[in-house]
């Protein structure tokens, strides 16, 4: 069965740093993986997701993500943290039957201290 | 831009009342779900739907049942609210194409059961 999870609740960096938030996947063929943010009392907005053959993947508000097949793991990455970037972050990966269903890990606080 | 809105931002409901929550979409998409969102458990998908009249049980669909008469309009209904149904409830949708179409969701419905 396709799982992700996110081992850390929360991460905690200063403003300006690089930050990482972790992702690891388990799926039987391809992996088609996502992640969301959801900011205070709001539903979950796009990111980014991750296609087959590109291993660095950009997405929206300067976040990427680091695709690595062989640590079958999906880190969410931005070079310098903004504190408005203070919010719950989601990896998911797809369902390996049809409909497009996803399967969320945990989530993850980030916090972005100034 | 695709838009997906809920009916409520916040519903206060009595135990054993039925509750109905709905959801449109704006972007003629074939899949809408329905997640429960707590914390430390991330996104639970209650139910989907594929096509108007179409639909099956996702990960947690006790106590809950749902509608889908209209392509752009996806209902949850909780037939007898109990406490433990306090939640946030997220709504979503999504194209029936390639394998890594993106789910777009509301904004969320909180749900608090007395």
């Amino acid at each position: 069965a396709q799982s992700v999870a996110q081992p850390e609740d929360q991460v905690n960096v200063a403003e300006g740093n690089p930050l990482t938030v972790k992702c690891t996947y388990s799926v039987s063929g391809n992996p088609y993986l996502f992640w969301y943010v959801q900011y205070p009392n709001r539903g979950l907005q796009f990111l980014l997701k991750y296609i087959t053959g590109d291993n660095l993947v950009k997405g929206s508000y300067g976040f990427e993500a680091e695709f690595n097949k062989s640590q079958t793991s999906f880190h969410l990455k931005k070079p310098s943290a903004l504190v408005s970037d203070s919010a719950l972050y989601f990896c998911a990966v797809r369902d390996g039957g049809g409909y497009n269903k996803l399967i969320f890990g945990a989530g993850t606080r980030l916090a972005v201290h100034p | 831009d695709v838009k997906v809105t809920q009916s409520s931002r916040y519903l206060v409901k009595r135990t054993g009342e039925k509750v109905f929550l709905e959801c449109v979409q704006d972007m003629d998409h074939e899949n809408m779900f329905w997640y429960r969102q707590d914390p430390g458990l991330g996104l639970r998908l209650i139910y989907f739907s594929y096509d108007v009249k179409m639909k099956e049980k996702g990960d947690i669909p006790e106590g809950y049942s749902v509608s889908r008469e209209k392509k752009e309009r996806f209902s949850l209904i909780l037939e007898s609210a109990s406490t433990n149904q306090t939640s946030m409830y997220l709504c979503a949708s999504s194209s029936l194409g390639h394998k890594n179409e993106t789910q777009y969701f509301g904004p969320g419905t909180r749900l608090l059961v007395l």
